[in-house]
């Protein structure tokens, strides 16, 4: 099994640029979820995804979109790329929604860096 | 709303002294609290989370919920404990994480 898997590792856009981070699991996981993590405030929740075709908000929606047509990916797209989005993003994955206890696995991460 | 506190960015021990890494909590209803670790050039990890009880690579971590604290700790820390450490609140789907506590132990 590879995990979670993200690519790329590393990104420089220009402001106002699009584009997608890429995240996959082969453990059958119903439950998807994207972080930023930024020095001093630890990883802030961005969207989330129980299962295919069902998404929902975290803490630090805006400026992403996700999508989730298939149980093994979970896209994170940045339509118009700002400053403030410069950060490390996680992918993480676990076995259900509904079962909180379940143990997150994330991915390497991605670093974004947004001129 | 869900809160978590950890009052220590930086935290520094020798070798076999006992340490304690704090992470207090601001939530309604009945919380489940978890501790991740991430290793230099590692991915982030989980530790131990509170409804198992359990005793990870000799951390342990007690929920007080009269004081809202899920403090790590450890009774000889060793220099592979070395890293960042986040304390971290389910509630149904959305997780929250404190802001880390980077641990340092020198020999």
């Amino acid at each position: 099994n590879a995990g979670v898997t993200q690519t790329p590792k590393f990104q420089v856009l220009k402001t106002g640029q699009s584009m997608t981070l890429q995240c996959a699991q082969d453990m059958n996981h119903e439950y998807m979820s994207w972080y930023r993590q930024d020095p001093g405030m630890g990883l802030r929740l961005i969207h989330y995804s129980v299962g295919a075709g069902i998404t929902d908000q975290g803490e630090v929606p805006n400026g992403y979109n996700v999508s989730r047509s298939t149980t093994e990916d979970f896209p994170l797209r940045l339509l118009s790329a700002a400053p403030s989005q410069t950060s490390v993003y996680f992918c993480a994955s676990r076995l259900s929604g509904s079962r909180s206890y379940n143990e997150q696995f994330f991915g390497p991460g991605t670093r974004l860096t947004v001129l | 709303a869900q809160r978590v506190t950890q009052p220590e960015k930086l935290l520094s021990v020798f070798k076999g002294a006992p340490v304690e890494l704090k992470c207090n909590y601001s939530y309604s209803g009945s919380p489940e609290l978890f501790w991740y670790v991430q290793y230099s050039r590692q991915r982030l990890q989980l530790l131990l989370r509170h409804i198992s009880r359990e005793s990870i690579k000799g951390f342990t971590a007690d929920l007080n919920k009269g004081e809202t604290s899920f403090h790590l700790k450890k009774p000889f820390a060793q220099e592979e404990d070395s890293a960042m450490y986040y304390c971290a609140l389910m509630n149904n789907n959305d997780m929250r994480f404190g802001a880390g506590t980077r641990l340092t132990v020198k020999p």
